[in-house]
């Protein structure tokens, strides 16, 4: 089965800092790449999706980028934090494959202060 | 567009009580429904999944969850909760596409009584 890594664990940043949370993973190939946030009684939100090196869709407009320069290397990035842009950060990782079950990270917990 | 319902964002049970965590779903094809468990800063771990086959699907730690496309419902329940079943609770369904988008429900925060 898959492993998905996430760092770091905990994350305080002041308003206006930059953003730079990384995500790989391990045990499969070509896989479908995704950031989703958590926020309180909100349930996960779909941030961004990947379907392959360099291919970055957004669901929804925000303050926050993706990138995927390596096959299994998924970074989610910010030039200027907002107070809003605090949750927990999941990524997970499943092969295109119908059917199949995503594998999720440990998440990154951060707040903007 | 497919969508997913939890019904009850918290649940309290006694342990040993009956568990049922209601999700319902919105889909215009034959659906692929899952349910992850999530305990505090931690991620998702898949208990279930549905996948065509067998409409009664069992999963970890004694949860089982029965897929009703009469009534477009994907229940989970467990027959006696321990202590360790505290945790929140996502359904979710997939797109069909080559994205294989998860759509999650709100989530059901389960607390077990002692």
């Amino acid at each position: 089965s898959q492993t998905i890594h996430q760092w770091p664990a905990t994350l305080v940043q002041p308003v206006g800092s930059p953003l730079s949370l990384e995500c790989t993973v391990e045990g499969t190939s070509n896989p479908n790449l995704y950031w989703y946030r958590q926020a309180a009684g909100r349930g996960l939100q779909l941030l961004f999706y990947s379907v392959g090196i360099g291919q970055i869709s957004s669901e929804v407009p925000q303050n926050l980028s993706a990138s995927r320069p390596q096959d299994r290397q998924f970074i989610l990035s910010s030039k200027k934090l907002l107070l809003s842009d605090s949750g927990f950060y999941l990524c997970a990782s499943l092969q295109p494959v119908k059917g199949t079950e995503a594998f999720f990270g440990q998440g990154t917990r951060l707040t903007v202060v | 567009a497919q969508s997913v319902t939890q019904l009850g964002s918290h649940v309290s049970v006694s342990e040993g009580a009956l568990v049922l965590l209601r999700c319902n779903y919105s889909s215009s094809v034959p659906p692929y429904l899952f349910w992850y468990v999530q305990y505090p800063n931690q991620g998702l771990q898949l208990l279930l999944k549905y996948t065509s086959a067998a409409t009664l699907v069992k999963g970890i730690n004694g949860f089982e969850a029965e897929f009703k496309k009469s009534e477009t419902s994907f229940h989970l329940t467990k027959p006696s909760a321990h202590m360790s079943d505290a945790a929140e609770y996502f359904c979710a369904v997939t797109e069909l596409s080559g994205t294989y988008k998860y759509i999650f429900g709100t989530g059901t925060r389960l607390k077990v009584l002692a």
